[in-house]
């Protein structure tokens, strides 16, 4: 994997259902990996910053995990809320220049009532 | 603390005009960013500094220039305005691993 790919692109869950969204990036010179939420018409919020492999985030209803050696990371919702509908963007730093981070596409989440 | 401010909020160009995104930051961070956001391409890296009288080019650096002559502060500078630069742009400033988004400029040029 050359760049960082999300999937799925978007999604369309009820008020109620789990969900879950793929984060895959180069695993060759990894130093950190991000998770942003990111409303219309608003900046980027950051909800995570990963680092170690096996790292588990947790905050309120939304977690993540980090796998470096096979280069992916999962965010998952349980019980989505219309509140969580948003873009969630990851982003992985570039070598060791912390002001640089590669994007990816996003994944548009709406959750229904 | 007013965090990441960015100015203007909305702006109008014809092409081939110039003008500069303002951003500043009160957080005395070392780096900051400009990207730009494009439908379906998520957010992309034009210019970064990691510090004041520092800066390197990012992912799509043509048509732009920036300064850092203090930390507060990193302009971005269209030099001729070309309908392919409409777009949404964020400024974003953080220290280690941490960067905080301001609230961007969305760029139409006509």
């Amino acid at each position: 994997i050359l760049n960082v790919e999300q999937s799925p692109q978007s999604l369309h869950v009820q008020e109620g259902d789990s969900t879950n969204f793929t984060c895959s990036f180069p695993s060759s010179n990894f130093y950190a990996l991000h998770w942003y939420r990111w409303e219309t018409a608003k900046s980027p919020e950051a909800l995570f910053v990963m680092t170690l492999n096996g790292d588990e985030k947790k905050k309120g209803r939304i977690s993540a995990t980090l796998n470096t050696k096979e280069g992916y990371s999962y965010l998952y919702i349980k019980g989505s809320q219309p509140e969580d509908s948003a873009t969630y963007l990851c982003a992985r730093f570039r070598g060791t220049s912390y002001g640089k981070l590669t994007f990816g596409q996003g994944t548009i989440l709406t959750v229904h009532p | 603390n007013a965090g990441v401010t960015q100015t203007p909020k909305f702006q109008v160009l014809k092409t081939g005009q110039s003008m500069t995104l303002q951003c500043a930051q009160d957080m005395n961070h070392e780096y900051m960013s400009w990207y730009r956001q494009d439908p379906g391409m998520g957010l992309r890296l034009i210019h970064y500094s990691v510090g004041a009288g520092i800066t390197d080019q990012g992912e799509v650096p043509n048509g732009y220039n920036v300064s850092r002559s203090t930390t507060e502060d990193f302009p971005l500078r269209l030099l001729s305005a070309a309908p392919s630069q409409t777009s949404v742009y964020f400024c974003a400033s953080g220290v280690a691993y941490e960067q905080y988004f301001g609230p961007g400029t969305r760029l139409t040029v006509t």
